[in-house]
């Protein structure tokens, strides 16, 4: 069965540093999705990205995010100047088209840490 | 804001027991969609709702799309310890073009064997 495959699966950095999440979508898969996790919440909508550029946000998603599709496979996630609060599990989706019924389909995450 | 309220927050059962969470909202959804997220794991998809009063099956799970689009529920039939997990509910706003989700904040299943 097709994946949604994210790495790093941990990352752990100190505060003030950039980090960049990759996510390798389905192949087919045309909406690119980011959510994160903190530790024992829910999971929370970041940002959905198609035709290369942003379709929707959150107001998480702030000026200190960033998403972009370097090449026709990967979908990453820039987070500049971490701050602790960043701690949590992120997780990239994909979807054929918008709709759930279209193979909306979740990676495992990545995990940062930020200390 | 967009939110769905889910309960219970967590549950303990026996292996062998039925359980029930449900999820709520006061705001119309055009889909439902209930997943198992374990340990490390990204949200895993278990029923896809579509239609208003829409019932579903997926082996021993049930879930239905209330009627009046603000609500569903998930059953599970004779637990098994490999049931433990939490689940959520998440759903698509009427009208959202983006693909967004919103998810409930969960509920935690314990089975004891």
């Amino acid at each position: 069965e097709p994946e949604v495959t994210q790495t790093p699966s941990h990352q752990v950095t100190q505060m003030g540093q950039e980090v960049i999440l990759r996510c390798v979508p389905i192949s087919n898969h045309l909406y690119f999705y980011w959510y994160r996790q903190i530790l024992g919440q829910k999971v929370e909508f970041l940002v959905s990205f198609y035709n290369n550029e942003i379709s929707e946000k959150s107001e998480i998603f702030d000026d200190q995010f960033s998403v972009e599709r370097p090449d026709g496979s990967n979908f990453t996630l820039k987070i500049r100047s971490t701050k602790l609060e960043d701690s949590a599990m992120y997780f990239c989706a994909s979807s054929e088209y918008a709709g759930t019924n279209y193979g909306y389909t979740f990676g495992s995450g990545t995990r940062l840490t930020v200390v | 804001g967009q939110q769905l309220n889910q309960s219970p927050q967590s549950m303990f059962i026996q292996e062998g027991e039925d359980v029930s969470m449900n999820c709520t909202s006061s705001s119309i959804f055009n889909t439902w969609l209930w997943y198992k997220q374990e340990p490390g794991e990204g949200p895993v998809l278990l029923i896809a709702l579509y239609k208003a009063g829409e019932l579903t099956s997926n082996g021993r799970l049930t879930a239905q799309f209330g009627i009046t689009r603000k609500d569903s529920f998930l059953n599970i039939s004779a637990s098994i310890p490999s049931d433990v997990g939490i689940y959520f509910c998440a759903g698509q706003r009427q009208g959202n073009q983006g693909g967004k989700l919103i998810f409930g904040q969960g509920t935690e299943l314990s089975v004891k064997p």
